[in-house]
């Protein structure tokens, strides 16, 4: 089975600032997904970014981007510029590569992230 | 987002009545998930579907079945609700290897 780790708790740094939040997982498996999904106060879950294991090149959504470090099994996800509206709890999720189902899927604990204006 | 309905949105019920949570996509997915998110907790899955008629359990299943007869309808049923059953549930659908979608989440209390 996978694991998810979100070792961060809770972040807070200023507006347009920039914030890491990090996230390791464990799996045997060398082909998956990892992705990044943003829950903001309004509880809806977003997704941000996508990372499948095979592509070296990180992946990059505006001001997000992550730093996939695939040896190392970590999955950080970067946000520049940080603006009041990144304000939410972001999820690291891991997705094997056959795709769903219930061992297919993980979610890490989630890191509270607050921009202070 | 992607076609993703849950009713009710909120739901206040007593302890050991049945409670049934409905969620409909219109994406045509083959995969629908029903999860709770607790604070401390992330989300945990409590049963998935792979098809119709199709389902399995997931992590936390004790005190919950689902149903689904229709591709776009999956059904969460607490038989007899308990108050460690308040939660958010969310209802998520996923097409062939792609991310999650989800629904806008149900709260619940249970009292």
């Amino acid at each position: 089975a996978q694991t998810v780790t979100q070792s961060q708790p809770e972040m807070s740094v200023q507006e347009a600032e920039t914030v890491t939040l990090s996230c390791t997982y464990d799996t045997s498996e060398n082909n998956y997904y990892l992705f990044w999904y943003k829950q903001p106060p309004s509880r809806q879950m977003i997704l941000v970014i996508r990372q499948e294991a095979y592509k070296q090149q990180n992946a990059t959504e505006n001001r997000f981007s992550v730093n996939f470090q695939k040896a190392a099994k970590s999955f950080s996800l970067k946000i520049s510029d940080s603006q009041l509206g990144d304000t939410a709890m972001y999820f690291c999720a891991f997705m094997m590569w056959s795709g769903g189902g219930a061992d297919g899927l993980t979610f890490g604990k989630g890191t509270h992230l607050i921009i202070q204006p | 987002d992607a076609g993703i309905t849950q009713s009710p949105r909120h739901k206040v019920t007593e302890t050991g009545t049945p409670v049934t949570l409905r969620c409909h996509q219109t994406e045509n997915h083959r995969y629908m998930y029903w999860y709770r998110q607790d604070p401390g907790h992330g989300l945990r899955l409590i049963h998935y579907s792979y098809g119709v008629k199709d389902t399995d359990k997931g992590e936390v299943s004790d005190g919950y079945s689902v149903s689904r007869s229709k591709t776009e309808d999956f059904l969460l049923t607490l038989e007899s609700a308990t108050s460690s059953q308040t939660s958010v549930y969310f209802c998520a659908t996923q097409g062939a290897n792609s991310p999650l979608h989800f629904g806008n989440g149900t709260r619940l209390t249970v009292t």
